[in-house]
């Protein structure tokens, strides 16, 4: 079961926006609806950012935006700041492998 | 509050099995699917299981298929990870988390976690 390809850092300043990529194939993100994304600090449990490509848990700041084109999927960060520093992974249901993660990546807010 | 909390974590021989259980509250359990997630030191996030509602659609990472066992009593509200034949890569902290769904023919996002249990494969 391959990861999906992610950058291994995104950097930006405060008030940037950032967007990590989540590159799979057309037997994951490609055939589904159902890419995820989640925030980790460290020590910490990841955090559901992102639903079925676009979808905003509750709770969750409208800052945080999913979408997708063809086998990749993106997570944009608007407005950065500090507190958004952490690392990030995609996650995607993939039918009868039948569920994947991305490499990772973490964001530096300079 | 809505809440997993994992247990059954050590230190174990290379070989040798151990079982992990998560207990949930604060939510229906038996309206979800369920999965276990793994982090071995300084690396990403792997997914390891998964298991439906009702127990009827269950998955398993190629890395640990044939090795481990996912299971749920949800009279228990209890989630559990039989591991056997442990080897120094399954060293990790391992997470339950819950699906957004049944779990019934796709998983989709997991929206609760807990903080982990640790396994360490070592002789």
């Amino acid at each position: 079961q391959s990861a999906l390809t992610q950058p291994a850092s995104v950097s930006g300043s405060p008030g940037q926006s950032i967007t990590i990529s989540c590159t799979g194939t057309s037997s994951d993100v490609g055939s589904y609806n159902l890419v995820s994304w989640y925030q980790q600090h460290p020590g910490k449990a990841p955090k559901l950012m992102i639903y079925e490509g676009t979808k905003r848990p509750s709770g969750v700041s409208n800052r945080f935006s999913g979408s997708k084109s063809g086998n990749t999927a993106s997570l944009t960060i608007s407005g950065l700041q500090a507190e958004d520093e952490a690392d990030y992974y995609c996650c995607s249901y993939a039918g009868s492998r039948p569920y994947v993660f991305g490499t990772g990546t973490k964001v530096t807010v300079l | 509050e809505v809440q997993l909390v994992e247990s059954g974590g050590g230190l174990v021989q290379p070989g040798r099995s151990l079982r992990l259980s998560c207990v949930a509250s604060g939510f229906t359990f038996d309206d979800y699917a369920m999965h276990w997630v793994r982090q071995a030191p300084g690396k990403g996030l792997e997914w390891v299981s998964g298991i439906s509602w009702n127990s009827g659609n269950i998955g398993y990472a190629d890395s640990v298929k044939g090795r481990f066992t996912i299971s749920r009593d949800n009279a228990k509200n209890s989630l559990y990870l039989q591991m056997k034949s442990l080897r120094a890569e399954d060293t990790a902290l391992y997470f339950c988390a819950k699906d957004l769904s049944g779990g019934d023919y796709v998983w989709d996002g997991m929206d609760v976690w807990g903080q982990g249990a640790t396994v360490t494969v070592s002789s």
